[in-house]
């Protein structure tokens, strides 16, 4: 079954760090496009990063210089290493694969990430 | 302020078709045939309704069909059922980012 599960949200104080996973199984992470997306209480979804197959990576200016998305091929697994956290990034966080250009198929259900002091 | 413009929200009767509509650019949805539809039910992820302007995923019910004029997509839900009660978001490529773009949603509410 081809399946993303996220995991390494929490309660954060503002400027801290957060590292989210998303393992995957049924597919090669590596093989694919894959995306972090984010969705603020009550508010509609934003693409915040993604890292195509070949290795490069892209980002949302409103996190840009302080995340870092990244995967490990032996463990099927993508991350985003959150750095100097704010409040306006306190969102549900959410990985998909693309399925094709900006069509997101298959999708985790996401982990929370709450940053307040 | 979203990329793409989407009503905030829409509602019907069951057995009743509605669309939705989502307004863009020609450097977005005008400009390539790559716009998508997700369902979000309270508290769950997005689930990918349709893809490149009118494909539906495997499993995804043909009560749901996607089309474009211009710079504006729309969804259409026909024979309205309660399960449809959801937010919708459309998503597109663009030429203006590295990354896709999302509308603001829309809720549907079946009456």
């Amino acid at each position: 079954e081809v399946q993303l599960v996220e995991s390494g949200g929490g309660l954060i104080q503002p400027g801290g760090s957060l590292r989210l996973s998303c393992a995957a199984s049924g597919f090669t992470v590596s093989s694919n496009y894959m995306s972090w997306v984010r969705q603020a209480p009550g508010k509609g979804l934003e693409w915040v990063s993604v890292i195509y197959s070949g290795g490069s990576t892209y980002y949302a200016d409103s996190v840009k210089g302080r995340f870092t998305i990244s995967r490990d091929n032996s463990k099927n697994t993508l991350y985003l290493q959150m750095n100097s956290l704010r409040a306006e990034d306190t969102a549900v966080y959410y990985c998909a694969r693309e399925l094709s250009s900006s069509s997101l198929d298959v999708w985790g259900k996401g982990t929370t990430v709450t940053v307040s002091s | 302020q979203s990329a793409l413009t989407q009503p905030a929200s829409v509602s019907g009767s069951p057995g009743q078709s509605i669309t939705i509509s989502c307004t863009g650019t020609s450097s977005d949805v005008g400009g390539y045939n790559y716009v998508s539809w997700y369902q979000q039910h309270p508290g769950k992820a997005p689930k990918l309704m349709i893809y490149e302007v009118s494909n539906r995923p495997s499993g995804v019910s043909n009560r749901f069909s996607g089309s474009k004029s211009g710079n504006t997509a729309s969804l259409t839900i026909s024979g309205l059922q309660a399960e449809d009660e959801a937010d919708y978001y459309c998503s597109s490529y663009t030429s203006s980012s590295t990354l896709g773009v999302f509308g603001g949603g829309t809720k549907l509410t079946v009456l």
